[in-house]
């Protein structure tokens, strides 16, 4: 079975501010895939990045960055110099290769984060 | 190129009537994926299909669901009959390669069963 755990509910921080949102995975397969979703108030889910778990190597996009290490596994994501924009659900998300889970997309509970001005 | 598309994105009905819920997916994507998000469950999924035919629907609730995909355009999920329980948003995804690509949501279908 593969599970995916988001620790943080919700997170509430001044816009500027960086912030930091933990993923924590778990899977048997050695092959797999890693995501992040938003979900800004409108309600769609928007994806945001996809890594697999042969490549370690962090990545920035902007203002976005992510943290993949398989030795603890994670893959948090980092928001620098937070804006109101990016208040949001965030979702990691873990998707296997073996068993009953091939095909699948296991999602975290989600956290909220809030921007404020 | 147009997103999944879902409709009706608002549906509001009574307990013990019959609900059909409908998708298009992207042009070209070979994989479709039913969810559902509640507040308390997160998000689901129901079931998926391959080039039009289901894979996996250990998710469905109960005998009370089922979905379907005729061709590759169009899929239906429908809830017959519904149950105030089974209020929540329901998504319509698809992707290119299943599993190893991203999977892109339509707007969502938020059912209220009273």
């Amino acid at each position: 079975a593969q599970k995916v755990t988001q620790a943080q509910t919700e997170i509430s921080v001044v816009e500027k501010e960086d912030v930091t949102l933990d993923c924590v995975y778990e899977t048997r397969d050695t092959t797999y895939y890693l995501f992040w979703y938003k979900q800004p108030p409108s309600g769609e889910l928007v994806f945001l990045i996809r890594r697999n778990s042969f490549d370690e190597q962090n990545e920035i996009s902007g203002r976005y960055s992510w943290n993949f290490q398989k030795s603890t596994s994670s893959f948090n994501f980092t928001i620098t110099a937070s804006q109101v924009v990016d208040s949001a659900v965030y979702f990691c998300a873990l998707s296997a290769a073996g068993g009953t889970s091939y095909g699948k997309l296991t999602f975290g509970q989600g956290t909220i984060l809030t921007v404020h001005p | 190129d147009a997103g999944v598309i879902q409709s009706p994105r608002h549906e509001v009905t009574e307990m013990g009537q019959e609900v059909t819920l409908r998708c298009k997916p992207i042009s070209g994507h070979d994989y479709l994926f039913w969810y559902r998000q509640t507040m308390m469950r997160g998000l689901e999924l129901l079931i998926y299909f391959n080039n039009n035919v289901p894979i996996d629907d250990s998710g469905m609730p109960e005998d009370r669901f089922s979905a379907k995909m005729p061709n590759a355009s169009f899929s239906t999920l429908k809830i017959q009959p519904s149950e105030p329980r089974d209020s929540a948003v329901y998504f319509c995804a698809s992707s290119l390669r299943g599993q190893w690509s991203e999977q892109f949501f339509g707007p969502g279908t938020r059912l209220t069963v009273l």
